[in-house]
């Protein structure tokens, strides 16, 4: 089956601790999103990447880090510098081929740090 | 910057009737690309329709309509035949040039039996 994988799907941290939050698609996209998504409100694009060793900041990259070492995977790490890290975690990708680029999206991971 | 703007933080709908959510949005670009996406309980964000600027006809998906007015920058959803399942927070979204999605705040859509 091809699909957006993001595991785990709840984390729980301590306060100061970085944690790593995985993100794996087979649907050979070439872009790949994290989103962030408060209760209530819609999602904020925090990192993005176009292709394999290259990303971009989003709208609320602060206190978060990325990498792009393969096509299929875009781990994200909330740091300790994330002043407010509890929040719903969303994964996206899309090709980069035609006009439309539609997003499609993993089934996120609700972190919880106390 | 673009924004994306839904006025209707909740509706409701009974079963088998027909609902029409609004998105407005700002822009200054003539290509463009909108989409409605729905997020139901479980939380997992999944396309509904999508709409490309250039394109006059509405989009149509089984029971999902849309009414874009590009003049008005308006891009509404009318779902028909209102079911249970419909029940979710949908998002309006728009994206022109590069690869970024600029959501909505969402609506809230309550289907009572």
């Amino acid at each position: 089956d091809g699909g957006i994988t993001q595991s785990p799907k709840y984390l729980f941290r301590k306060e100061g601790q970085n944690v790593t939050l995985s993100c794996e698609q087979n649907l050979n996209h070439d872009a790949m999103y994290w989103y962030r998504q408060d209760p209530g409100q819609g999602l904020r694009l925090i990192y993005y990447s176009q292709i394999v060793n290259d990303f971009q900041k989003g709208d609320i990259a602060e206190g978060y880090s990325v990498s792009r070492e393969k096509k299929e995977s875009f781990p994200l790490t909330v740091t300790s510098a994330q002043k407010n890290p509890t929040a719903f975690y969303l994964c996206a990708s899309s090709s980069l081929w035609g006009g439309l680029h539609e997003q499609y999206f993993g089934p996120g991971t609700r972190l919880t740090v106390t | 910057a673009q924004t994306v703007t839904q006025s209707q933080p909740e509706m409701s709908v009974q079963e088998a009737e027909t609902v029409t959510l609004s998105c407005t949005y700002d822009t200054s670009e003539s290509d463009y690309y909108l989409f409605w996406y729905k997020q139901p309980p479980s939380r997992q964000m999944i396309l509904v329709i999508r709409q490309e600027a250039y394109k006059q006809q509405n989009a149509t998906e089984n029971r999902f309509s849309v009414n874009f007015q590009k003049a008005a920058k308006s891009f509404s959803l009318k779902i028909s035949d209102s079911q249970l399942g419909d029940a979710a927070m949908y998002f309006c979204a728009y994206r022109s040039g590069g690869s970024r999605l600029t959501f909505g705040e969402g609506t809230q859509l309550t289907v009572n039996p």
